[in-house]
């Protein structure tokens, strides 16, 4: 197993552009979360997803877009990127209510200029 | 996590023990978590501990749970320099939204 995968590694934009992170699993996890983290602040959940097909928003979530088609994907999309975020954007799964173990991502560091 | 509180840095040399704290206020978290961080990587699950126990031992790591106080600690034994990393402690609560709130992180230095 790959685990959870995510693309970019690194990313750089400018205000305005947009752009899609991508996150995969290959656990055949139901539940897919976004986190970002930041300095002096630890993570915060941006969205998360139960399912394929249902989605909901975190704690964090403007300026960020989800959907859920497969069991696998998770994509986070900035339509209208912002240097505020500028940020390190963790992905994370886990199994279902059986386990209560997330998995995280290597991350993906953006930089919004 | 604004209901989780760590403390930001903690130094100790190679060989002591180290006490990494954590407090938290939802009395509902059902699993508390510590997650280690090494410098560019993602989290790694350390372990974890559910809150109808007061302690898990798990090789070099011991964690200690205070419910009364909302304690939470995390104790190295024998900090090698391998273990410098951020440790992150979080919570998840009794709902269905299975999302886990962290702490800001303590940056723990290993001094040869």
């Amino acid at each position: 197993n790959a685990g959870v995968t995510q693309t970019p590694k690194f990313q750089v934009l400018k205000t305005g552009q947009s752009m899609t992170l991508q996150c995969a699993q290959d656990m055949n996890h139901e539940y897919m979360s976004w986190y970002r983290q930041d300095p002096g602040m630890g993570l915060r959940l941006i969205h998360y997803s139960v399912g394929a097909g249902i989605t909901d928003q975190g704690e964090v979530p403007n300026g960020y877009n989800v959907s859920r088609s497969t069991t696998e994907d998770f994509p986070l999309r900035l339509l209208s990127a912002a240097p505020s975020q500028t940020s390190v954007y963790f992905c994370a799964s886990s199994y279902s209510l059986a386990t209560e173990t997330q998995y995280f991502g290597p991350g993906t560091r953006l930089l919004v200029l | 996590g604004e209901d989780v509180e760590q403390s930001l840095f903690l130094s100790v040399r190679e060989g002591d023990s180290s006490v990494i704290n954590c407090t938290y206020t939802d009395s509902s978290s059902t699993y508390l978590y510590w997650y280690k961080q090494e410098p560019g990587a993602g989290l790694q699950l350390l372990t974890y501990i559910f809150s109808n126990m007061d302690m898990k031992q798990d090789q070099r790591l011991t964690v200690l749970l205070n419910k009364k106080d909302k304690h939470l600690s995390l104790r190295i034994a024998d900090t090698q320099t391998g273990d410098s990393a951020i440790y992150f402690c979080a919570h998840k609560m009794d709902t269905g939204r299975r999302a886990l709130t962290f702490g800001s992180g303590t940056r723990l230095q290993v001094q040869p």
